[in-house]
């Protein structure tokens, strides 16, 4: 199968600034790598993804980075908001069964 | 627009009894998915499937059944409902181009 593994598993952040959060992969063949938000009583929600044609993607205040060599993958919220606090969940998937391997989530807590 | 209804959104069960969550979704995606999620804590794939007729165990299949009787509809089936089962369902769907699964709104299951 696939681990995903995902860091740190609680992050608070001031206002303004920016956030990280680190995942790790154990497949080589791992080529599809999306990033869900949750707020608080919702379903998760896809906000950015990167395949592994690409070693950067931004949208929106966000940036994801893929360093296949060391099969790690990050996000990065610029700007922090309160209303970036909720869950955020990385994944790793791969084109030969599409089973998608989700990481333990991190809650992303910015103070005003 | 894509989508994944689920049904129902919230179920009282009583232990022993027998419950059935539903999953519907309009998208024409291949692969369907069931996924529980205990507060505070990430996504646990229960069963998932890669089209009509198919039903494969994800990670904690135990206690649980699933049936997928056409493209558009995967259930998940409790025959015999325990507490230790309270939880919020997810079902999500996708296809094989690797696109990130839709989640569905939810059912939140308590079994008393």
């Amino acid at each position: 199968g696939e681990q995903v593994e995902q860091l740190p598993s609680i992050l608070r952040v001031q206002e303004g600034s920016s956030a990280s959060i680190n995942c790790t992969y154990e497949n080589s063949a791992s080529n599809y790598f999306p990033w869900y938000k949750q707020e608080p009583g919702e379903n998760p929600k896809l906000i950015i993804d990167i395949r592994s044609n690409m070693e950067r993607k931004q949208t929106q205040g966000l940036i994801v980075l893929l360093d296949k060599k060391a099969k790690r993958f990050s996000l990065h919220i610029t700007d922090t908001q309160p209303g970036d606090s909720a869950m955020y969940f990385c994944a790793a998937s791969r084109n030969s069964n599409n089973r998608i391997f989700f990481g333990d989530g991190t809650q992303l807590v910015v103070k005003p | 627009e894509a989508a994944v209804t689920q049904s129902p959104r919230n179920k009282v069960a009583v232990t022993g009894g027998k419950v059935t969550l539903s999953c519907n979704q309009t998208n024409n995606h291949n692969n369907m998915y069931w996924y529980r999620q205990d507060t505070g804590h990430g996504l646990r794939l229960i069963h998932y499937s890669y089209g009509a007729g198919s039903t494969e165990k994800g990670d904690i299949p135990d206690g649980y059944k699933a049936s997928r009787p056409s493209q558009e509809n995967f259930s998940l089936i409790l025959e015999l409902a325990t507490p230790s089962q309270t939880s919020v369902y997810f079902c999500a769907s996708g296809d094989y181009n690797n696109q990130a699964p839709l989640f569905g709104e939810g059912t939140r299951l308590s079994v008393l």
